[in-house]
């Protein structure tokens, strides 16, 4: 079993850019997909990147995603920051066939 | 185009049961596992289980065995989850969801 670890919250200005990190805290970041998906208040989750990298069609691609061997850890970049990207980001990857979620990351754009 | 469409919010009483239905459309329904996740108020997502609408098969968290069971009726392309013995700490949005498609949720309140 392993965890995914995010940083409570982030804050930036609009047209700025801000990366959110996800740490695997045991086995290789690389050895299973990791998924972003942002929550904003009182909406379900949608999906901002899956696949490590790969956006949904509809998504800008001011959201970007990649993994880093050398931290264990993927990232969730968006840069050009508007107001609409004030929400909560969830990371996902897999432990064999379960589903391992990050505890979130609260974007502020202020 | 892919929708997940969950039934409406429930009101439950402790040691009560409730079952959330998520039917599907726009895709082959037994071509895609469906997981449930819940979500606490206030709190971050928790991954309940799947189930393969292909076989039926199912994968519960261990936090849940005992008291969940995922069903799915693919003539209707529909997912099921039922939550038995439920507790004022079951009191969450209830969400399916497949790879990258998530439902509306679901808000199950239990309380005396």
């Amino acid at each position: 079993n392993f965890m995914l670890t995010q940083p409570h919250s982030v804050s930036e200005s609009p047209g700025k850019t801000v990366t959110i990190s996800c740490t695997r805290s045991s086995g290789s970041i690389a050895s299973n997909y990791v998924q972003w998906y942002q929550q904003r208040p009182g909406s379900a989750p949608t999906t901002v990147i899956y696949e490590d990298n790969q956006r949904p069609s509809g998504v800008p691609d001011r959201f970007s995603g990649s993994i880093d061997s050398s931290s264990n850890s993927a990232s969730l970049t968006i840069s050009g920051l508007k107001t609409e990207d004030e929400a909560d980001y969830y990371c996902q990857s897999y432990d064999s066939s379960y589903w391992v979620f990050g505890g979130g990351t609260k974007l502020t754009v202020l | 185009q892919v929708q997940l469409v969950q039934s409406g919010a429930e009101v439950k009483k402790p040691g009560a049961s409730v079952k959330v239905s998520c039917k599907a459309s726009g895709y082959t329904f037994t071509g895609y596992y469906m997981h449930w996740v819940r979500q606490a108020p206030g709190q971050g997502l928790e991954w309940m289980g799947w189930i393969n609408p292909n076989s039926g098969g199912t994968n519960y968290a261990q936090k849940f065995q005992g008291r969940v069971t995922m069903t799915r009726d693919t003539s209707i392309s529909t997912a099921y989850m039922e939550l038995s013995r439920l507790r004022s700490d079951d009191t969450a949005v209830y969400y399916c969801a497949r790879v990258r498609w998530w439902g509306q949720g679901t808000l199950v309140t239990v309380s005396s």
